[in-house]
């Protein structure tokens, strides 16, 4: 079966460090990568995904992921954080031979201090 | 704006009641999904739904079933609720339609935190 880590479970940066989590997934084929974001109290949302194309990917709020295929890697970075990005952020992956299932990551809990 | 709607956002219920959570999705979405989401351990899929009436099991089925009788509503079942079933659940729905189906973004309800005493 698929699976999914992220090796940092909490994380706390100070306002305009550099952000980079960490995730690796199993499944050595075909595979679309996502990251999550649950802010306090709001639902889960997409924060970018990857399925094909430039391995380097942006997203919102200034957030880029790159899938590393050899590394079967897809880090989430952003070069200055803010008090804003206070969140657990999840990375999940879908396998061609998975259908429509997503498999998600432990989720890392980041603290920005103001 | 789209919308996955849970029924519950916080239930408190006993050993041994049964428990119903729904999830109803207004995007006429094929694939319903529920998930359970404890700290640490990430969301974990409990079942999904590709159809009306169709099910697959997920990666933690046990002490759980689903009901999908309507296209928009995805019912979570606990016949015999346990203190190891207080969690969070998340619904989710997703469409299947496009050149990449397995890319389509999940859309996840506020989820419903139930406590087993």
């Amino acid at each position: 079966a698929q699976s999914v880590s992220q090796h940092n479970h909490h994380v706390i940066l100070s306002e305009a460090a550099s952000l980079e989590l960490g995730c690796n997934y199993s499944y050595g084929g075909t595979v679309n990568l996502f990251w999550y974001v649950q802010y306090p109290g709001q639902h889960l949302q997409l924060l970018l995904k990857y399925f094909s194309g430039d391995p380097l990917v942006k997203g919102i709020k200034g957030f880029e992921a790159e899938f590393i295929k050899s590394k079967f890697s897809f880090n989430l970075r952003k070069p200055s954080v803010q008090w804003s990005d206070t969140a657990e952020y999840f990375c999940a992956v879908n396998s061609d031979n998975a259908g429509n299932m997503l498999t998600f990551g432990g989720g890392t809990r980041l603290m920005v201090k103001p | 704006d789209v919308k996955v709607t849970q029924s519950s956002r916080y239930l408190v219920k006993r050993t041994g009641e049964k428990v119903f959570l729904e999830c109803v999705q207004d995007m006429d979405h094929e694939n319903m999904f529920w998930y359970r989401q404890d700290p640490g351990l990430g969301l974990r899929l409990i079942y999904f739904s590709y159809d009306v009436k169709m099910k697959e099991k997920g990666d933690i089925p046990e002490g759980y079933s689903v009901s999908r009788e309507k296209k928009e509503r995805f019912s979570l079942i606990l016949e015999s609720a346990s203190t190891n079933q207080t969690s969070m659940y998340l619904c989710a729905s997703s469409s299947s339609q496009g050149a990449h189906p397995g890319a389509n973004v999940l859309t996840f309800g506020a989820g419903s935190r139930l406590t087993v005493l």
